[in-house]
């Protein structure tokens, strides 16, 4: 069963607009990952969240976590062909003192951007 | 290596057929995820090495899966008497190390996409 929950879970998106992608859990989140997978591909690492409020950009995408640390935003901004693929976030739900805990993911968001 | 590397990337099995999937994690990483990810679906989690310890295969649906990492390097996930319920893509992770207070990323490979017909 997941415990994320993503939306949308498709989104088909005109080449140069913005978009958003949430990632909502009923537990805190201790650390949030974003990454981006294209079809028979395994998946790249796009950024990481830890703290409450926490904010990261690499070149037009932004994400956020939330203060609560139960929900995450991955934005977009002028959408390019590039930014198509399926978009993942996963989540360590458990407080440990170690760093490697195993992740669970939502079920991804669908991007098509058309020109 | 640069990077994660799995093999085979395609396997078909006819069923009942016993199948082993490799991966070759990033040279010095002491973390080592296996995940099993369904068509339309994000991947679950199956087992967790550390080194050469599994310290978890809580995730692992059945006794027919089978995971070792005997040299603390290249592990290999072994499936036997292959059903049709386990085709799906068998995804391959590492990461540096386990230090306290720190959360280190996953670096996925490409998977192994195994057919069970």
């Amino acid at each position: 069963s997941q415990e994320l929950e993503q939306s949308p879970q498709s989104l088909i998106v005109q080449e140069g607009k913005n978009l958003t992608i949430n990632c909502t859990s009923s537990k805190t989140l201790y650390g949030l990952y974003w990454y981006k997978q294209k079809y028979g591909e395994g998946l790249i690492f796009l950024m990481m969240l830890q703290k409450g409020g926490e904010e990261k950009s690499h070149e037009k995408i932004t994400a956020k976590l939330d203060e609560k640390k139960q929900q995450s935003s991955l934005h977009i901004t002028a959408s390019q062909p590039s930014h198509a693929g399926i978009y993942l976030c996963g989540a360590d739900t458990r407080k440990s003192n170690f760093g490697n805990e195993k992740l669970t993911f939502g079920t991804g968001t669908r991007l098509t951007i058309i020109p | 290596g640069a990077g994660v590397s799995q093999s085979p990337r395609y396997k078909v099995a006819k069923r009942g057929q016993d199948v082993a999937l490799r991966c070759d994690p990033i040279s010095g990483h002491v973390s080592l995820f296996w995940y099993q990810q369904a068509l339309g679906q994000g991947p679950e989690f199956l087992t967790y090495f550390q080194n050469e310890a599994q310290l978890d295969k809580s995730g692992l649906p059945s006794d027919r899966f089978f995971a070792e990492r005997p040299e603390g390097s290249v592990s290999t996930l072994k499936i036997q008497r292959t059903q049709q319920e386990d085709s799906a893509v068998y995804l391959c992770a590492s990461s540096l190390a386990p230090r306290t207070s720190a959360k280190n990323i996953q670096y996925f490979g490409a998977g192994t996409r195994l057919s069970v017909l």
